[in-house]
């Protein structure tokens, strides 16, 4: 059974890059058809696509966060990664990875991480 | 202000019929891209509860059901049951700009 599980410092400082990170396990992030990617979700707020990236590299990013943000992936390792850059409070936010089934049109999030609280604050 | 405008609650009592909306426009629902569902319970992540307009994926009770007319689709719960009170997001593709994934706000559903 396929799990996801997000990581990286639940504290940020203002004007810094967030790092997370997304393992994958019980399967494969090399599959063929499945994007992985990142959304967050503000205090009390709804949910928010940051970007997406397939195994080979290609990537997706949303157009209002796209000069921010970068997403990576390590095939060997399991992991794809999310930086996002300059922070201020406004990205503070439970960030969530997802796997992406491309063959639906248009695409669905259909396994979900936990989630990881990130808070930008001095 | 997101792209696919739900509304913030709706309520219903032990046993009946509610449904929840989500209206687009010409850049995405009306585009002709599929809706899809997700249930949000209390401090979790969310769930996928319906693809493709109106697919259950397994494990999903055929009380939820889904439907997509021009700009706009919806979420039903019939027999509506206390472990169904949670938010739900409607999510589709919208091609303005370069093209993304969008969520609706979110509606919190409260069982009276």
């Amino acid at each position: 059974q396929l799990q996801l599980q997000e990581s990286g410092p639940g504290l940020v400082k203002p004007s810094e890059t967030l790092s997370l990170t997304c393992t994958v396990s019980g399967g494969s992030i090399s599959s063929s058809g499945y994007y992985w990617g990142w959304i967050r979700q503000p205090p009390g707020k709804g949910l928010e696509w940051i970007g997406s990236i397939y195994y080979s590299g290609s990537t997706y990013y949303n157009p209002s966060l796209k000069s921010r943000v970068t997403i990576s992936v390590d095939t060997t390792k399991k992991q794809f990664s999310l930086k996002l850059s300059s922070v201020t409070a406004a990205d503070t936010a439970v960030y969530y990875c997802a796997r992406q089934w491309a063959a639906a049109d248009p695409d669905v999030f259909d396994i979900w991480g936990q989630g990881t609280v990130v808070t930008v604050s001095s | 202000q997101s792209v696919l405008t739900q509304p913030p609650s709706v309520s219903g009592a032990p046993g009946q019929r509610v449904t929840i909306s989500c209206t687009g426009s010409s850049s995405n629902i009306g585009a002709g891209y599929d809706v899809h569902w997700y249930q949000q319970l209390p401090g979790t992540a969310p769930k996928l509860l319906i693809y493709g307009n109106n697919n259950r994926p397994s494990g999903v009770p055929d009380r939820f059901s889904g439907s997509k007319s021009g700009t706009s689709a919806s979420l039903a719960i019939t027999g509506l049951q206390a472990e169904d009170e949670a938010d739900y997001y409607c999510q589709s593709y919208d091609s303005s700009l370069s093209g993304y994934w969008v969520f609706g706000g979110g509606t919190k559903v409260t069982v009276l």
